[in-house]
């Protein structure tokens, strides 16, 4: 069966301070990986995905996050964040070989504090 | 989220009582999914529509629970009996045939007294 581990619960962080939130993922097979951001009071949306090619995928709002198959990770790096990236976290897997639904991690909330 | 709408936004019921949940995708979408999302916790699957049918159905967590679809169109969650644990916010997903990303709904917060 395949699971996401997001070790950390929260993240504090100073603005302008860089941030890694990590994600650990389990599985058998092939996967796509996603990070999902929950801004306060808004509903879920997709920040950024890697389905093949290139390791390294980047969000419009500087985000990045590189697939390790060897560690079987996806952690999300910013070099510098804002007050604005304050905010929960997803980190999601999906079997596209089966039925694409998505496991996700039990997030990670982003404070950045000024 | 893109091109999908819940209703209600929001449900307040004591338990015990039914509910019943919609997700209305704008047209083009075979594949839906449904998730919720319990305070402080993460997304979890419920089920998985493709059409009109529901070839997974493993994330519901009773038999309390079930849904169904019309078509490529509307979704409805039903929740019988509520208890206090079915409080969460409930999720729906529309899906392109062969989709490798889902686009997440507004949602519907559900609180059982």
């Amino acid at each position: 069966a395949q699971s996401v581990t997001q070790l950390d619960s929260q993240v504090p962080v100073f603005e302008e301070a860089p941030v890694e939130l990590r994600c650990n993922y389990s599985s058998s097979v092939s996967v796509y990986l996603f990070w999902y951001v929950q801004y306060p009071n808004q509903g879920l949306q997709l920040l950024l995905k890697y389905l093949s090619g290139s390791t390294l995928v980047e969000s419009i709002n500087g985000f990045e996050a590189e697939f390790n198959k060897s560690q079987t990770s996806f952690h999300l790096r910013k070099p510098s964040v804002h007050i604005s990236d304050t905010a929960e976290y997803f980190c999601a897997v999906s079997d596209h070989y089966n039925t694409d639904k998505l496991i996700f991690g039990t997030g990670t909330r982003l404070q950045v504090f000024p | 989220g893109a091109g999908v709408s819940q209703s209600p936004s929001n449900k307040v019921t004591e338990k015990g009582k039914d509910v019943e949940l919609r997700c209305d995708p704008i047209s083009g979408h075979t594949a839906l999914y449904w998730y919720r999302q319990r305070l402080g916790q993460g997304l979890e699957f419920l089920i998985y529509f493709q059409g009109n049918s529901a070839p997974d159905k493993s994330g519901l967590p009773s038999d309390r629970f079930s849904a169904e679809r019309t078509g490529e169109s509307v979704s409805t969650l039903t929740i019988q009996r509520t208890q206090q644990e079915d409080s969460a916010v409930y999720l729906c997903a529309p899906g392109r045939e062969n989709t490798d990303t889902q686009y997440f709904g507004p949602g519907t917060r559900l609180t059982v007294l």
